[in-house]
């Protein structure tokens, strides 16, 4: 069971438009990670926000977490063929061991 | 400036077999985290080491999965009797340092197992 929920499961897009994905959950997180994993590879880190209302910028790519931080978003401006891949978002709580992932979010972007 | 590496990369095996997949974190990390992938879903967290201790090991499926990591590096996670449902990519990650909110894992290429 995925105590984290992403959306869109699937998005495919052109290159050059705008996405947003979202990853929301009824718990609150110590912290929040968003990930982004290509085929036959592990998941590589791409940001952790830890702070209510936190937002991150990484080149195109736009995070934010919510103020209750029990969500978060990714935004990516100007998408391009090198951004196609699974985006996952994950939690961790305070006092444990788990990251909890979500189930991804599959972005394709055509040239 | 090897990253984490994991053999072997694809394992096939008959249902009822018993099965040994090898995690070498990067060197000095002290955690060490297992993960099942099921085909199109996130990770699940299996179980977590520090160094040579197993802090938390709820997220194993059942009794026939057991991890280990004598030496605090390489970790073996072995399942016995597998089944059909225990196919997955099996994701192994190391952090340099004890748990805590945020810090970075990084993750191996994982293990793909496919139980017949």
């Amino acid at each position: 069971t995925q105590l984290l929920e992403q959306s869109p499961q699937f998005l495919s897009i052109q290159e050059g438009e705008n996405l947003t994905v979202y990853c929301n959950s009824s718990s609150v997180f110590s912290s929040l990670q968003w990930y982004r994993q290509e085929p036959g590879e592990g998941p590589v880190l791409l940001v952790t926000v830890v702070t209510g209302g936190e937002v991150k910028k990484l080149k195109r790519l736009t995070f934010q977490f919510g103020d209750a931080r029990k969500d978060s978003s990714l935004h990516i401006t100007a998408a391009q063929p090198g951004d196609t891949g699974l985006y996952l978002c994950a939690g961790r709580y305070t006092g444990g061991f788990k990251t909890i992932f979500g189930a991804g979010t599959r972005l394709f972007v055509k040239a | 400036g090897a990253g984490v590496s994991q053999s072997p990369r694809y394992k096939v095996a008959k249902r009822g077999q018993d099965v040994a997949l090898r995690c070498d974190p990067i060197s000095g990390h002290v955690s060490l985290f297992w993960y099942q992938q099921a085909l199109g879903q996130g990770p699940e967290f299996l179980t977590y080491f520090q160094n040579e201790a197993q802090l938390d090991k709820s997220g194993l499926p059942s009794d026939r999965f057991f991890a280990e990591r004598p030496e605090g590096s390489v970790s073996t996670l072995k399942i016995q009797r597998t089944q059909q449902e225990d196919s997955a990519v099996y994701l192994c990650a190391s952090s340099p340092a004890a748990y805590g909110s945020g810090e970075t894992q990084y993750f191996g290429p994982g293990t793909r197992l496919l139980v017949l």
